[in-house]
C-alpha cells in the first residue's frame, strides 16, 4: 500500500532555510504520471499547496512562494525534498507531503494519499 | 491569483442533508476535488473529478457541478461526518493547484 512520511526540523529560526524530506513507499517516482506534492496548513487555517514534482522531473510551484521553494527527488531512495528559504514566523505550519492521485499526464493534480504531517515552528 | 470560495461553516442535524459549495471561475473547465479533515488528522480524499467517490468512502458522500460552483452533498449526515471540508482544483492553465478556504461542518 502507499505510505508517505515527512521528516525534518520541528523548530527553525527566522531567516533560516527549512529542509523537509518525504519518504514514501508503495509506488515509484520513475513511473509515468506519478507525482508527489507538498501542502502546508498553519494552525487553525486552511490548506495551502506549495509544490509538486513529477516522474519526469517537471516541477510546479505555488506562484506566491515560488521564489523561496525548491523541490527535488531522489528516485533511488524513494524521497522528495522540499526546501524553503528565508523562513518567517508566518510559515509556522504543519507540512504534508502527498501522492498525486492520477497518472494521466494531462490531468490536474490532486492527492489521494497523504503523510501524517510534520509541525514546523518558526521562532527565535 | 486564482481563488476558490467556500462558506466558513455549515450546520445540520443528524440524518439531514448537508450541502457545501465551492465557487471558482475556472470550475467549468477544471475538475474539483473534496477532502475531509478531522482534528489532528491529515486530509482524506472523499470526492474526485467532481463526482467520483474513492473506494471506502460511504455512499452518502456525493459531488456535483454546475457552472462556476461545485457542491459536496452529504446525505443522512452522521456525527462522525463533523469535520472541515476543503475543495481543490487548479487554475485555468491546470498547472497551479488551489485549495478553498475550508468549511467547518457541525453536526448539531
Amino acid at each position: 500500500q502507499i505510505t508517505l512520511k515527512e521528516s525534518g526540523p520541528t523548530l527553525v529560526k527566522p531567516t533560516q532555510t527549512l529542509t523537509l524530506t518525504c519518504t514514501f513507499s508503495g509506488f515509484s517516482l520513475s513511473t509515468s504520471g506519478v507525482g508527489v506534492g507538498w501542502i502546508r496548513q498553519p494552525p487553525g487555517k486552511a490548506l495551502e499547496w506549495l509544490a509538486l514534482i513529477y516522474w519526469d522531473d517537471d516541477k510546479r510551484y505555488s506562484p506566491s512562494l515560488k521564489s523561496r521553494l525548491t523541490i527535488t527527488k531522489d528516485t533511488s531512495k524513494n524521497q522528495v525534498v522540499l526546501t524553503m528559504t528565508n523562513m518567517d514566523p508566518v510559515d509556522t505550519a504543519t507540512y504534508y507531503c502527498a501522492h498525486r492521485g492520477d497518472v494521466v499526464v494531462t490531468a490536474i493534480p490532486y492527492f489521494d494519499y497523504w503523510g501524517q504531517g510534520t509541525l514546523v515552528t518558526v521562532s527565535s | 491569483s486564482y481563488e476558490l470560495t467556500q462558506p466558513p461553516s455549515v450546520s445540520v442535524s443528524p440524518g439531514q442533508t448537508a450541502r457545501i459549495t465551492c465557487s471558482g471561475d475556472a470550475l467549468p473547465k477544471q475538475y474539483a476535488y473534496w477532502y475531509q479533515q478531522k482534528p489532528g488528522q491529515a486530509p482524506v480524499l472523499v470526492i474526485y473529478k467532481d463526482s467520483e467517490r474513492p473506494s471506502g468512502i460511504p455512499e452518502r458522500f456525493s459531488g456535483s457541478s454546475s457552472g462556476t460552483t461545485v457542491t459536496l452533498t452529504i446525505s443522512g449526515v452522521q456525527a462522525e461526518d463533523e469535520a472541515d471540508y476543503y475543495c481543490q482544483s487548479a487554475d485555468s492553465s491546470g498547472t497551479s493547484v488551489v485549495f478553498g478556504g475550508g468549511t467547518k461542518l457541525t453536526v448539531l
